[in-house]
C-alpha cells in the first residue's frame, strides 16, 4: 500500500524566507502527484498538480518539482508571507487513477 | 466560481441518530470522493464514484455507512446508526478523469459531533 510522508510536520519561518516542504511517497508508480492548502476550518484547495511524466510546476511564488525514482516531491515557496501560513498537504495519485493517498500534512506559519 | 457544495456544514446529534450528508460535485466532474478528516487518522478515504458508479468503498463501515449517487448533482453520506467514534470533519471532493483537468476539487466539510 502507498504510504505519503511529510516532514516536518510543523515549520514557523519569518516572513520573506524562503522555503522547501517534503513529501515523500513508497511505491513510485504513481499517477499525478497534487499539492494542498488547507486553512483552518476549510476544505482542501489545489495548487498544483504533477503528472507523473512532469519534472515540475510552478505557479506564481510555488514551485513543486517531483523526483518519482526516489519517490519524492518538493514544495518551494518563494518571499513567505503571513497569508501563506496553512496547512500544506501532498496527494499521490495510485497508478489505476481510483486513490489519492495523502501525507498528514505540514503546519506552516509565516510569522510578520 | 465552480465549486464543490456540502450540507450542513455542522451537525451535532445524538448517538444512535441517523446523519444525512450531502455533496453537490462541480457540474461536469464524473468523480466523487468522500473523505473523513480527524487529527489521530489525517484524511481517510470511504467511499468512490465515477460517472456515479461506486468503485471503491473499502475504507467505510459497511454496517453503518452508506453512500450512494442518485443523480450527477448529488452524493450522500449516511451513517445510521451513529456513534461518538463517528465524529469528524467529512469532506466530498469531485474530479475529472480527463487528462487535462484532474485537479480535485474539496468542499469547506461537515463537522460532525455525536454526542
Amino acid at each position: 500500500k502507498q504510504e505519503v510522508t511529510q516532514i516536518p510536520a510543523a515549520l514557523s519561518v519569518p516572513e520573506g524566507e524562503n522555503l522547501v516542504l517534503n513529501c515523500s511517497f513508497t511505491d513510485s508508480a504513481i499517477y499525478n502527484l497534487q499539492w494542498f492548502r488547507q486553512d483552518p476550518g476549510k476544505g482542501l484547495t489545489s495548487l498544483l498538480l504533477i503528472q507523473s511524466s512532469q519534472r515540475e510546476q510552478t505557479s506564481g511564488r510555488l514551485n513543486a518539482s517531483l523526483d518519482k525514482s526516489s519517490g519524492r516531491s518538493t514544495l518551494y515557496i518563494a518571499a513567505s508571507q503571513p497569508g501563506d501560513s496553512a496547512t500544506y498537504l501532498c496527494a499521490v495519485r495510485g497508478h489505476t487513477g481510483n486513490q489519492f493517498y495523502f501525507g498528514t500534512g505540514t503546519s506552516l506559519t509565516v510569522i510578520p | 466560481d465552480a465549486r464543490v457544495t456540502q450540507t450542513p456544514r455542522h451537525k451535532v446529534t445524538e448517538m444512535g441518530q441517523e446523519v444525512t450528508m450531502r455533496c453537490q460535485p462541480i457540474l461536469g466532474h464524473n468523480t466523487v470522493f468522500w473523505y473523513r478528516q480527524t487529527m489521530m487518522q489525517g484524511l481517510e478515504l470511504l467511499a468512490y464514484f465515477r460517472n456515479r458508479a461506486p468503485l471503491d468503498d473499502s475504507g467505510m463501515p459497511k454496517d453503518r455507512f452508506s453512500a450512494e449517487m442518485p443523480d450527477a448533482t448529488l452524493a450522500t453520506l449516511k451513517i445510521q446508526p451513529s456513534e461518538p467514534r463517528d465524529s469528524a470533519v467529512y469532506f466530498c471532493a469531485s474530479g475529472s478523469t480527463d487528462r487535462h483537468n484532474e485537479k480535485l476539487f474539496f468542499g469547506s466539510g461537515t463537522q460532525l459531533s455525536v454526542l
